[in-house]
């Protein structure tokens, strides 16, 4: 069964504090690892895909990598508009569901001015 | 920008009736799909249409639960006897492929 830990469950930050959140996968056959951002009451707000190990994307203040095991999500001089939750999800490319995300339970990131 | 459309944003029922959301999906999209998401929580997959046909069900989604998707276009999710379990956020996603899912701003239950 496909599995994703995410790490802090919470993180406060100062404003242009940098820092990272972690997302551990277990997923037969990884075929795509997806970053999220979620405001209070809102829907998840798409932010990156990844495919394969080492492939980096940047938006922004955010920049997303991958391993084999792990996607870091990176945030260099955070505003206190990035305060969010931050969702990882995994989708497997072996089996016949390979169109469901599974999710992890997010990181609540707060930017203090 | 037409994004994804939920309606309603929230309802709050009685437990034992019966309630129905429904999606409209961006409007060139063909896939579909439908995620809970309870307090603390990541969003768990419920159900997905490729354009009309319904072609996975969650084991989460019990014989209460109900989705249609009629000529593929806007889909609706019905849930029967509702239970205060069934208290969540319902999140409709919509996609042209499986690599971008874009959601809705979701439907918040509440079953007193």
């Amino acid at each position: 069964e496909d599995q994703v830990t995410q790490s802090p469950e919470a993180l406060r930050l100062q404003e242009g504090e940098s820092s990272s959140l972690n997302c551990s996968y277990t997923v037969s056959g990884l075929r795509g690892l997806f970053w999220y951002r979620q405001d209070p009451g809102k829907g998840p707000e798409f932010l990156f895909t990844l495919y394969s190990a080492g492939e980096e994307k940047e938006k922004e203040r955010l920049k997303a990598t991958l391993t084999k095991k792990e996607s870091f999500l990176h945030i260099t001089a955070p505003k206190p508009e990035d305060s969010a939750t931050y969702l990882c999800a995994v989708q497997a490319g072996s089996g016949g569901s390979n169109y469901k995300l599974t999710f992890g339970k997010g990181t609540l990131l707060t930017v203090n001015p | 920008d037409t994004g994804v459309s939920q309606d309603p944003r929230h309802k709050i029922t009685k437990r034992g009736q019966n309630v129905t959301f429904r999606c409209d999906p961006i409007s060139e999209h063909n896939r579909l799909y439908w995620y809970r998401q309870t307090l603390g929580q990541g969003p768990e997959f419920l159900t997905y249409f490729q354009n009309e046909a319904q072609l996975e069900k969650s084991r989460l989604l019990s014989d209460r639960f109900s989705a249609e998707r009629p000529k593929g276009s806007f889909s609706t999710l019905e849930i029967q006897r509702t239970e205060q379990g069934d208290s969540a956020m319902y999140l409709c996603a919509s996609s042209l492929s499986s690599k971008k899912l874009f959601f809705g701003s979701g439907t918040q239950l509440s079953v007193l």
